[in-house]
């Protein structure tokens, strides 16, 4: 069974901070790597992809793989109240048939407070 | 800009009603899905499609077909609507096995 770990929060930071979201995973032959932003209510919309070690930035977002432990994490600079929502980390493996599925973690709560 | 159309935003249905809920891409995506998502839960895949006519059962299946006949629409059919089928139900496409998603707007269906 493929997993995807994330960390329920509330993860609560204030305005102008970092803030870190971690997700783990289980699939070692995992290849491609996701974040969504999901707000209350709303659907999830991808903000990330990565699918090499190292960092890959996209303005005040950046993610970060390390395949070799496993994990992946997104880094959001300079946070603002609007970045407040759920973040989903989604890991792409194998399944029967070639038809990567991706497993989707639980989502991080992320409150930006003034 | 790309879109994923999900015909009903809300929806109430009695149970043992047939419901159908449709989902339209205009991205000519080759891959196309359909989720619920309850509280405490997470995202569940019901069914998938990889091609036109194609389908293939995700992790949550039972109770639920859909229909692929055309490469832009996918729509998912609860046979006999039941109340532990009240959820939010999502679809999304993407272009193939390494692209992220495009995920509609969700249907909130209700059975009472």
């Amino acid at each position: 069974q493929k997993e995807v770990e994330q960390n329920s929060g509330p993860l609560s930071v204030p305005e102008g901070a970092i803030a870190s979201l971690n997700c783990t995973y289980s699939d070692r032959g995992s290849q491609s790597f996701f974040w969504y932003r999901q707000y209350s209510g709303k659907s999830p919309e991808l903000i990330m992809f990565i699918y090499s070690n190292g960092d890959k930035e996209d303005g005040r977002f950046t993610a970060q793989l390390n395949k070799a432990s496993q994990y992946v994490s997104l880094l959001i600079r300079d946070s603002q109240p609007s970045d407040s929502a759920t973040y989903l980390c989604a890991v792409n493996g194998g399944r029967a048939g070639g038809s990567y599925i991706p497993t989707f973690g639980r989502g991080t709560s992320l409150i930006v407070h003034p | 800009d790309v879109k994923v159309t999900q015909s009903s935003r809300y929806l109430v249905k009695r149970t043992g009603e047939k419901v159908f809920l449709e989902c339209v891409q205009d991205m000519d995506h080759e891959n196309m899905f359909w989720y619920r998502q309850d509280p405490g839960l997470g995202l569940r895949l019901i069914y998938f499609s990889y091609d036109v006519k194609m389908k293939e059962k995700g992790d949550i299946p039972e109770g639920y077909s859909v229909s692929r006949e055309k490469k832009e629409r996918f729509s998912l059919i609860l046979e006999s609507a039941s109340t532990n089928q009240t959820s939010m139900y999502l679809c999304a496409s993407r272009l193939g096995p390494s692209y992220g998603y495009t995920f509609g707007s969700g249907t909130r269906l209700t059975v009472v």
